[in-house]
């Protein structure tokens, strides 16, 4: 079992919707959590940190729930470019190894 | 400010070849990460050093593969001999320090034939 795991998607988004997803984590010591963002052919780039109470950044905002061990991101009033590939990370000791989900695909279409 | 850098971008190799990766970290960075990203899935980590030193090479198949840091800047990875499953994207990450934000590279993008 992957110490990380999320749903593939796609989630095909219309323009100005909302779309959420979760993902899961296995390890109950992981310390920190994260959102990157991964464009096609492209690096992986920061996105958001998620904090125990729950934090926005602009149209995003991303949810900690420790005794489910999940993970939750909304993207409010999509944009086209926000169409990537959204993975999902936990930070298995306070020295930075990043345990990486496999990524969940969202699509906005026009 | 430069990010990571990474070279070649592609690499194309027949199996039982070896291949080099080249990493340029952000300057002052003392921390350095190597990934391997397979086709649909995350990055996983390879190896992680603090300046020179590796303080994590538990990933690392050290059958076929190595790494080094000299001078704790630059750092290079090696396949010897590539096989067909290693064929990825190796990226490289770099941080202030052990804790921080990492930064990742464009990527190497290794085709084993």
């Amino acid at each position: 079992r992957k110490e990380v795991e999320q749903d593939p998607g796609p989630f095909n988004v219309p323009e100005g919707a909302t779309v959420a997803f979760n993902c899961t984590y296995s390890n109950s010591a992981s310390q920190s959590f994260f959102w990157y963002r991964q464009d096609c052919r492209k690096e992986p780039k920061l996105l958001m940190s998620v904090y125990s109470s729950g934090n926005e950044d602009g149209r995003f905002t991303a949810q900690l729930n420790r005794a489910s061990q999940y993970i939750s991101l909304l993207i409010r009033d999509s944009k086209l470019s926000d169409s990537a590939t959204y993975l999902c990370v936990a930070q298995s000791d306070s020295w930075g190894k990043l345990q990486f989900g496999a990524g969940t695909q969202v699509v906005v279409t026009p | 400010e430069a990010g990571v850098v990474q070279s070649p971008r592609y690499k194309i190799i027949e199996k039982k070849q070896p291949v080099a990766f080249w990493c340029n970290p952000i300057s002052g960075h003392n921390t350095l990460y190597w990934y391997r990203q397979n086709l649909g899935q995350g990055p996983e980590l390879l190896i992680r050093y603090e300046n020179e030193e590796a303080v994590d090479d538990s990933q690392l198949p050290k059958d076929r593969f190595s790494a080094e840091r000299l001078k704790g800047v630059d750092s290079t990875l090696k396949i010897q001999p590539a096989e067909l499953g290693d064929s990825a994207v190796y990226l490289c990450a770099s941080s202030p320090v052990l804790g921080d934000e990492q930064f990742f590279g464009p990527g190497t993008r290794l085709t084993v034939l």
